[in-house]
């Protein structure tokens, strides 16, 4: 089974600035990692997938880099509805499609 | 517009059974695999069972394997979770997953709001 490490596990900023956030899988993943956000009480949301493709919707601050072992998620510039958790996900071996366990985005 | 609406989540004791259901609406339910994902209080999520689009294949986490039947209903574009032999551990709030794409590429681009199992004597 893949483990998927994010870091930082909490992230604290403030509206407006740049959000860097990490995945890193135990093996290659190839290209095959997404990014979701997920606020309380709500649906998670799908952001990027295959490491660098926004998803239908997404704004353009959102871009995802990475293949390998190695990924991220930038927001460029935070707005206030940006604070959430988010998570990776792999789907190069499956099953199981597994998570990272999170980084907390939170207003600093 | 795309909507998933779970159901059928309870507080139910261990060792007894549940069914979830997902309803699903704004897509061509038949052309996609689907999925269910749990979330523990507090956890990550967790992938929980895949079935592709006629209902032929099925995949399980280990976790669920032997006690959860994953299933659907084309017909009714439903989408179900056969729970068994519960645990405490199965306690988490599920949701339904759409597969962002048909054949079963595992990324979800759609997720329903969620409905919660509570295990517990």
């Amino acid at each position: 089974e893949i483990v998927l490490t994010q870091s930082p596990a909490t992230l604290s900023l403030s509206p407006g600035e740049r959000a860097t956030l990490s995945c890193r899988a135990s093996q290659s993943v190839s290209s095959y990692l997404a990014w979701y956000q997920h606020k309380p009480g709500q649906a998670p949301r799908l952001l990027i997938y295959d490491a660098s493709n926004r998803a239908t919707g997404i704004p353009a601050r959102f871009s995802g880099s990475g293949s390998g072992t190695d990924f991220t998620l930038t927001i460029s510039s935070l707005e206030p509805e940006d604070f959430a958790i988010y998570y990776c996900q792999q789907r190069s071996y499956w099953p199981p499609a597994t998570f990272g366990q999170g980084t907390r985005l939170e207003i600093k | 517009e795309v909507q998933l609406v779970e159901s059928g989540g309870v507080v139910v004791q261990p060792g007894g059974s549940l069914r979830l259901s997902c309803a699903a609406s704004g897509f061509t339910f038949d052309d996609y695999t689907m999925h269910w994902v749990r979330q523990a209080q507090g956890k990550g999520l967790e992938w929980v069972s895949l079935i592709n689009r006629d209902g032929g294949s099925t995949y399980y986490a280990d976790s669920v394997r032997g006690r959860f039947t994953i299933s659907r209903d084309n017909s009714k574009d439903s989408l179900y979770l056969q729970m068994n032999s519960l645990r405490t551990e199965d306690t988490a709030l599920y949701y339904c997953a759409k597969d962002m794409w048909g054949y079963g590429g595992n990324s979800f681009d759609y997720w329903g709001q969620g409905t919660l199992v509570a295990v517990s004597s």
